[in-house]
């Protein structure tokens, strides 16, 4: 089946750094999402991206749908104490009926005082 | 607005005791379902889905079962727990394609 690479795995950071994650897969998505967990809860969708080339940003959070449709990276200015957590990249397939979200392994964010 | 309940939102179960994992789902009519199952903080992994009532696929063979007695309503079974089913449990909706909401999640303990 499909697979999504999702880097880094882990990333320490001081407070106020920017974030950046990524996904590739040598499948095509029409659509990408990005989803945060905290510890405990459920995955929030964070952004979804419809188009290739699509640029979307909420708040200090801006992804983007790669032009080969094939990645997708997030990134997060000014990183805040709140941000700890683990962001999950998913891809959806035209076509992919009901399981065709594909999701990444996560990036497990830290953030150091 | 749509929304999705599950739980308990914590279980301890002994070994060889039954399971039983509600999730509903308001504001919605004929969602696909979803249970996924999450060890140790990640990766996410696909228990069963189902586009209907009474219509399940299972995505890994399991000690556990799945149904789905009406629209809104998505039950995460088992007859006998075993160790390894210990881990957190997250059930999902979503329509047209358009992603996947969440519910809060179950922590179940195997003991």
């Amino acid at each position: 089946g499909q697979q999504l690479n999702q880097s880094p795995q882990s990333m320490f950071i001081q407070e106020g750094e920017d974030v950046s994650m990524n996904c590739t897969s040598s499948s095509i998505f029409n659509t990408w999402l990005w989803y945060k967990q905290d510890p405990g809860e459920g995955p929030v969708l964070l952004i979804a991206l419809y188009k290739a080339g699509e640029l979307t940003s909420n708040g200090r959070l801006t992804a983007q749908f790669g032009i080969t449709r094939k990645d997708s990276f997030l990134n997060i200015s000014a990183s805040i104490p709140s941000d700890v957590g683990i962001y999950f990249c998913a891809g959806l397939q035209l076509g992919g009926g009901a399981d065709g979200l594909t999701f990444g392994k996560g990036t497990h964010l830290i953030i150091q005082p | 607005s749509q929304t999705i309940h599950q739980w308990p939102a914590t279980l301890v179960q002994p070994v060889g005791s039954p399971l039983s994992l509600e999730c509903t789902v308001e504001g919605t009519s004929n969602p696909n379902l979803y249970w996924y199952r999450q060890a140790a903080g990640r990766g996410l992994q696909l228990l069963f889905y189902s586009v209907g009532i009474g219509q399940i696929s299972s995505e890994v063979p399991q000690n556990l079962s799945a149904s789905r007695p009406q629209d809104r309503q998505f039950i995460l079974s088992s007859k006998k727990l075993l160790l390894s089913d210990s881990g957190f449990y997250l059930c999902a909706w979503s329509t047209s394609g358009y992603g996947y909401t969440f519910g809060s999640g179950t922590r179940l303990t195997v003991v």
